[in-house]
């Protein structure tokens, strides 16, 4: 069975703030890790993923995520926030033998002027 | 060019009824999959087809039937519609089963059930 948390649901940030919105997972098995992104009214679109290989992956709007095994967390992060960052986010994880995804509770993160 | 589309975006209906949403994708994927995402925005899936073979059927009611008449289609047919179904209903797609890589939604449809 594989679980995850997304340990904050909202996180209100002002313009050109930095951001991390956490997300620790649990499982028996090896996961691949993702972050989604859902903007109102639309589907969820792929922010970034692990695979393997480095533990640091990026995103091309300038959100990183940093895969940490031994905490069983990969938190996402922004250095500067923009107003169009504004949206929900979903963590991932699929099992690497079944390939279920299960998603966590989501985080929507307001950016405000 | 949509990748993955789905229709209708809107329904609005009666409790009792039967209500379709149709799915389509036009990348080439082997797996398809339906989501439910519910007023708190909490994605849950409920069923996953890989080249038209149901493989993953979450704990969902019987009056929840999907069919897939070939690995580009995955309809979702729902009878005696209930209040509680009210939610909005993502397809998604993965290159196959094993989804080594990422899952392309749909934009949904929101069901609203009076």
């Amino acid at each position: 069975a594989q679980s995850v948390t997304q340990l904050d649901s909202q996180v209100p940030v002002f313009e050109e703030a930095p951001v991390e919105l956490r997300c620790n997972y649990s499982s028996s098995v090896s996961v691949y890790l993702f972050w989604y992104v859902q903007y109102p009214n639309q589907g969820l679109q792929l922010l970034l993923k692990y695979l393997s290989g480095s533990t640091l992956v990026k995103s091309i709007n300038g959100f990183e995520a940093e895969f940490n095994k031994s905490q069983t967390s990969f938190h996402l992060r922004k250095p500067s926030v923009h107003i169009s960052d504004t949206a929900e986010y979903f963590c991932a994880v699929t099992n690497t033998n079944a390939g279920k995804s299960t998603f966590g509770d989501g985080t929507t993160l307001t950016v405000k002027p | 060019d949509t990748a993955v589309s789905q229709t209708p975006k809107y329904l609005v209906t009666q409790m009792g009824n039967d209500k379709s949403i149709k799915c389509e994708q036009n990348l080439g994927h082997d797996t398809m999959y339906w989501y439910k995402q519910d007023s708190k925005k909490f994605l849950k899936i409920m069923f996953s087809y890989n080249n038209k073979e149901l493989i993953i059927n979450e704990t969902v009611p019987n009056r929840f039937s999907p069919k897939s008449p070939d690995k580009a289609h995955l309809n979702l047919h729902i009878n005696s519609l209930e209040l509680g179904d009210s939610a909005v209903y993502f397809c998604a797609s993965s290159l196959n089963g094993l989804n080594t890589g990422e899952l392309f939604f749909g934009e949904g449809s929101r069901l609203t059930v009076l």
